[in-house]
């Protein structure tokens, strides 16, 4: 199984940049993805990793180490919009599933 | 336009009811995917399909069922079995095929289940 932590809560300034954490154990390993779900709504997919390195994606940033199964989301230029719950979430080696974090909350503020 | 959709967006459940949980889909996806989301918490993941005829359980599988006799359709029952039920389910599909990791789930706009 995979056992996946991510804090709880994070608050950040507008324009500032916010790097989320994701430490995750694991019995098998075939990906990383992060999502972004407001408040009562549905997730929606931001980036995937799968090889160590970092993935730029516009505003959002992420990065995988695999060998210390670990892994950051970056969010740069913090809009009042990207207050939000952010889900780490590892995709089980053959098995076509994922496992979740509980999700890191984050609150921009003016 | 394609997409997931889920009915109905609230549910109310009496004492001892079984209620079914709709999930649609026309993104042509192999495998669909059941979630239940407690406040301030993450994804659990109850069952999953990967193709038509053919579902697992999941992590909390306990008092839900499913089918999945169309390719499109996956609905959950939460029976009276589940003690528990008041939550957030989310629906997901995934396209691509199980040997295809890269591709993100597609989540519904779920339904929010309460207890009467």
């Amino acid at each position: 199984g995979q056992n996946i932590d991510q804090p709880t809560e994070m608050t950040a300034t507008e324009g500032a940049i916010v790097q989320i954490n994701c430490t995750y154990q694991t019995s098998g390993f075939n990906g990383l993805f992060w999502y972004q779900q407001h408040a009562g709504e549905a997730p929606t997919f931001l980036s995937y990793n799968v090889l160590d390195g970092l993935e730029e994606k516009g505003r959002f940033s992420s990065f995988l180490s695999r060998s210390k199964g670990y892994s950051y989301l970056l969010l740069k230029e913090l809009q009042m919009k990207d207050s939000a719950s952010y889900l780490c979430a590892v995709r089980d080696r053959g098995a076509g599933k994922s496992t979740f974090g509980d999700g890191t909350t984050l609150t921009v503020k003016p | 336009d394609g997409g997931i959709t889920q009915s109905p967006k609230y549910l109310f459940r009496k004492e001892g009811q079984n209620v079914t949980l709709s999930c649609e889909q026309n993104l042509n996806h192999d495998a669909m995917y059941w979630y239940r989301q407690d406040p301030g918490q993450g994804l659990r993941l109850i069952y999953y399909s990967q193709i038509v005829n053919d579902f697992q359980k999941g992590d909390i599988a306990e008092g839900y069922s499913v089918s999945r006799e169309k390719k499109e359709s996956f609905p959950l029952t939460v029976t009276s079995a589940q003690k528990n039920p008041t939550a957030f389910y989310l629906c997901a599909s995934k396209g691509g095929g199980p040997l295809n990791s890269n591709q993100p789930q597609h989540f519904g706009d779920g339904t929010r289940l309460s207890i009467l």
